[in-house]
């Protein structure tokens, strides 16, 4: 099993400013990993997927790169809407996996 | 617009049975893969079962595997699981998810979920 490991836990920031997530992975999973925001009481909603393509209707203010085990997603001009959770998946292989997530927080 | 709209879950017995449904509107059901997605109260989310378009693949996570069952009726734009044997560490919100074309894909639309509550 491909285990995925976010950091930070939590992450404070500025509205305005910018945050950036990392999630490592325990073995190589290509591009095959997608970002997920998740509000309170809220489904996820699918950002990014293939490490850096923007699912429809994402604003370029939200970015993806990397590629094997080491992923960073790239929040700009933070805005109130943003501050939720943020998951990682990966889906090269079986079982499809989940990172624990990162809590993005107004400072 | 993509509707996924879960029902089924209760509140049910350890070691009891239920069945998940999830009706899908707005896509061409039957070309897509399709998942269950769960998420222990205030835990993250766990990957729990595919199935592909035709229902003629299907995965599981390690921790349901023998116990839950997904199937889906594509004439009906259905997506379901089986779970048997409930355990405490299943009760959970269970979310339908959709893939995409091929078996590898993200997840890009979901439902709001269903409560399934494993208790005595």
């Amino acid at each position: 099993e491909t285990v995925l490991t976010q950091s930070p836990g939590t992450l404070s920031v500025f509205s305005g400013g910018r945050a950036t997530l990392s999630c490592r992975a325990s073995q190589s999973v290509s591009s095959y990993l997608a970002w997920y925001q998740q509000k309170s009481g809220q489904a996820p909603r699918l950002l990014i997927y293939a490490a850096s393509s923007r699912a429809t209707g994402i604003p370029d203010r939200f970015s993806g790169s990397g590629s094997a085990t080491d992923f960073t997603l790239t929040i700009s001009r933070l805005e109130p809407e943003d501050f939720a959770v943020y998951y990682c998946q990966q889906y090269g292989s079986f079982p499809y996996t989940f990172g624990q997530g990162t809590k993005l927080e107004i400072k | 617009e993509v509707q996924l709209v879960e029902s089924g879950g209760v509140v049910i017995q350890p070691g009891g049975s239920l069945r998940l449904s999830c009706a899908a509107s707005g896509f061409t059901f039957d070309d897509y893969t399709m998942h269950w997605v769960r998420q222990a109260p205030g835990k993250g989310l766990e990957w729990v079962s595919l199935i592909n378009w035709d229902g003629a693949s299907t995965y599981y996570a390690d921790s349901v595997r023998g116990r839950f069952t997904i199937s889906r009726d594509n004439s009906k734009n259905s997506l379901y699981l089986q779970m048997n044997s409930l355990r405490s560490e299943d009760t959970a919100l269970y979310y339908c998810a959709k893939g995409g074309l091929k078996i590898t894909g993200q997840f890009d639309h979901w439902g709001q979920g269903t409560l399934v509550t494993v208790s005595s």
